[in-house]
């Protein structure tokens, strides 16, 4: 059984950096195909896909947010870790890590919800 | 990027309705589609994957159909528990864009 399950501040300051992780269990990273993204959601906005992180360390950033985020996983502990630097209020919103399955993500944590504020 | 863009925003219709969802696609992503459904303070749920695979486990009212850069999710008959929040997610060029979601109420 898959499950993941996000970890971090619940409160960060405006120009802080932003650490969340990502335990998963019932699959291994070191697996080919595998991978584990991350997604955020505004609170009553839309999914924002922010970055993955494949098998083979390969790791994808979306355009708009690449310079900030930095994506890193663990696999001796089975953990993903995101880091977000100089986050804005904007940045307030419930962070998801999910298992990547081909294109699609099928199985998600239950989130966390970050706010930014000083 | 790829941007996504859904229809409608809102949708409001009754237990037994037939309704349909459009995503479109700024540029073409063969079948690289998937849809998920998201209930109030829940994870979202993948419904379907490859634009009209279902995921294991999702009734087969839900149907999602096209190529390219029009895609459908169909629900045949609403069901209570079918009134949530819908997204499209594309994959291409190994990024990933969601849509801005369909709300879809009760009548």
């Amino acid at each position: 059984q898959i499950t993941l399950k996000e970890s971090g501040p619940t409160l960060v300051k405006p120009t802080q950096t932003l650490t969340l992780t990502c335990t998963f269990s019932g699959f291994s990273l070191t697996t080919s195909g595998v991978g584990v993204g991350w997604i955020r959601q505004p609170p009553g906005k839309a999914l924002e896909w922010l970055a993955l992180i494949y098998w083979d360390d390969d790791k994808r950033y979306s355009p708009s947010l690449k310079n900030r985020l930095t994506i890193t996983k663990d696999t001796s502990k089975n953990q993903v870790v995101l880091t977000m630097t100089n986050v804005d209020p904007v940045d307030t919103a419930t962070y998801f890590c999910a298992h990547r399955s081909g294109e699609a993500f099928d199985y998600w944590g239950q989130g966390t919800l970050v706010t930014v504020s000083s | 990027d790829i941007q996504m863009t859904q229809s409608p925003s809102t949708l409001s219709a009754s237990v037994g309705d037939r309704v349909t969802i459009t995503c479109r696609a700024s540029q073409s992503i063969s079948s690289w589609l998937a849809w998920y459904q998201q209930k109030a303070g829940k994870a979202p749920k993948l419904l379907i994957y490859k634009a009209s695979n279902l995921e294991s486990g999702v009734p087969s009212r839900f149907r999602g159909s096209g190529s390219g850069t029009e895609f459908t999710l169909t629900i045949s008959s609403l069901q209570p528990d079918d009134f949530a929040t819908y997204y499209c997610q594309q994959y291409g060029s190994y990024l990933y864009t969601f849509g801005q979601g369909t709300k879809l109420e009760i009548k």
